[in-house]
């Protein structure tokens, strides 16, 4: 089954500061890599997500890349402020099941 | 659009109950629904797969006697946690994907906070 290692596992950052986590997946035929973000106690929100054919896409502050050939894809949060203080996930998925990474606890400093 | 209905958020019960968590599509058919079982501090696990109408594709060390999952309409999956343990305890959420083209985002349900006592 599919493999997903994600680093770090916490992240500290100083507000406006950009943030970056990096995923390395095992499965060659996953397509799709979402990223969620979680706040203590409530349900993961999707905030980008990223498919195969693609090598880069980017919402507002947030970025996504996608390396195939290593197997591996990264987020970017850029002008970080406190509200982006929570722990974000990584996951692939090579069908319709979704294989998660460990976690990154992110905290961002006033 | 693609809200994803779960209930009860909160769960405290003694120890041997059996405990059903809900979960429905409120604004589209779920051809497929996913359960995730989320310790503290730790990511989320599959547990199993539900497709409608047919039985639940468990993942490798879930029980499928302790965890039963029914997924009898295109809106609505259950999860029965049987005789429930203190090591039941946990953040239980489900996910369901419409019917569209694979890898679509699946939709969360607001989770299941079970505390055995």
């Amino acid at each position: 089954g599919e493999n997903v290692e994600q680093h770090p596992s916490t992240l500290s950052v100083q507000e406006g500061d950009s943030a970056v986590i990096k995923c390395t997946y095992s499965d060659s035929a996953s397509n799709y890599f979402p990223w969620y973000k979680q706040e203590l106690g409530k349900r993961p929100q999707l905030i980008i997500d990223i498919r195969s054919n693609v090598g880069e896409k980017k919402d507002q502050r947030i970025a996504v890349t996608l390396n195939k050939t290593a197997k591996h894809f990264s987020l970017h949060i850029t002008e970080t402020q406190p509200e982006d203080s929570a722990v974000y996930f990584c996951a692939a998925s090579d069908d319709y099941k979704l294989s998660f990474g460990a976690g990154t606890t992110v905290t961002v400093r006033a | 659009g693609a809200v994803v209905s779960q209930h009860p958020s909160r769960v405290i019960c003694k120890s041997g109950t059996s405990v059903k968590i809900e979960c429905r599509s409120l604004d589209f058919q779920a051809t497929t629904m996913f359960w995730y079982r989320q310790f503290p501090k730790q990511s989320l696990m599959l547990m199993a797969t539900s497709n409608e109408g047919s039985k639940a594709t468990y993942e490798q060390g879930v029980e499928k006697d302790k965890f039963l999952i029914n997924h009898a309409s295109l809106t609505l999956s259950t999860l029965t946690v049987t005789s429930a343990h203190p090591e039941d305890s946990s953040f239980y959420i489900c996910s369901a994907l419409g019917r569209t083209d694979s890898n679509q985002p699946q939709h969360f349900g607001d989770g299941t906070r079970l505390s055995i006592l």
